[in-house]
């Protein structure tokens, strides 16, 4: 079954610090994966996207996630933290007609 | 256009009531989905509409779950005989099928957030 894993519930980082948040996925093919963010009370927003080609790929906002497909891990990286990247932040696969599985959801914590 | 909309933001309801939410998806997205979403989770889908045919419905989706697109336009998700293990966050979400399937990303409305006392 398509599933997908985000190890970390919760994070702190520093402000200025390097961010990396975790994401493992289940898929029998080569998966489609996402990565949103959704602040408090809004909806979800678009980072980025991973479909083919390149496996470092880039998104809004300054984020990257790298595709290991021998890791099945799709792992969200800044390098630099802004105390308003503090939201949560949810990994996607596409399944079946075109719904997005997601992760639990890891919330970050940003410290002036 | 501004993007998905839903409406109400917010619905307070006793248990054992009926309830409608509304989403109105960006004019041109033939697909629209319901998720829900309780707290400390992510988004759970619900239902898959094309156009104006409901193409998938999750488990999820008891009985007294029932969703409707007429005209393939704004779409509504009504809950009947409400439960307390109802209350959570009702997305919305729509794309454009095409090459890609829709992959291009959804966009998703702001939710309704349910609570059932």
């Amino acid at each position: 079954a398509q599933s997908v894993t985000q190890p970390d519930i919760h994070i702190t980082v520093s402000e200025g610090a390097s961010l990396e948040l975790r994401c493992n996925y289940s898929y029998g093919a080569t998966p489609y994966l996402f990565w949103y963010v959704q602040s408090p009370g809004q909806g979800l927003q678009l980072l980025l996207k991973y479909f083919s080609g390149d496996t470092l790929v880039q998104g809004i906002k300054g984020f990257e996630a790298e595709f290991k497909r021998s890791q099945s891990s799709f792992n969200l990286r800044k390098p630099s933290v802004h105390w308003s990247d503090a939201a949560e932040y949810f990994c996607a696969v596409l399944g079946g007609y075109n719904k997005l599985i997601f992760g639990a959801g890891t919330r970050l914590a940003v410290h002036p | 256009d501004t993007g998905v909309s839903q409406n109400p933001r917010h619905k307070i309801t006793k248990r054992g009531q009926n309830v409608t939410f509304r989403c109105d998806p960006i004019s041109e997205h033939n697909r629209l989905y319901w998720y829900r979403q309780t707290l400390g989770q992510g988004p759970e889908f619900l239902t898959y509409f094309q156009n104006e045919a409901q193409l998938e419905k999750s488990r999820l989706l008891s009985d007294r779950f029932s969703a409707e697109r007429p005209k393939g336009s704004f779409s509504t998700l009504e809950i009947q005989r409400t439960e307390q293990g109802d209350s959570a966050m009702y997305l919305c979400a729509s794309s454009l099928a095409g090459g890609t399937g829709g992959t291009d990303g959804y966009t998703f409305g702001s939710g309704t957030r349910l609570t059932v006392v």
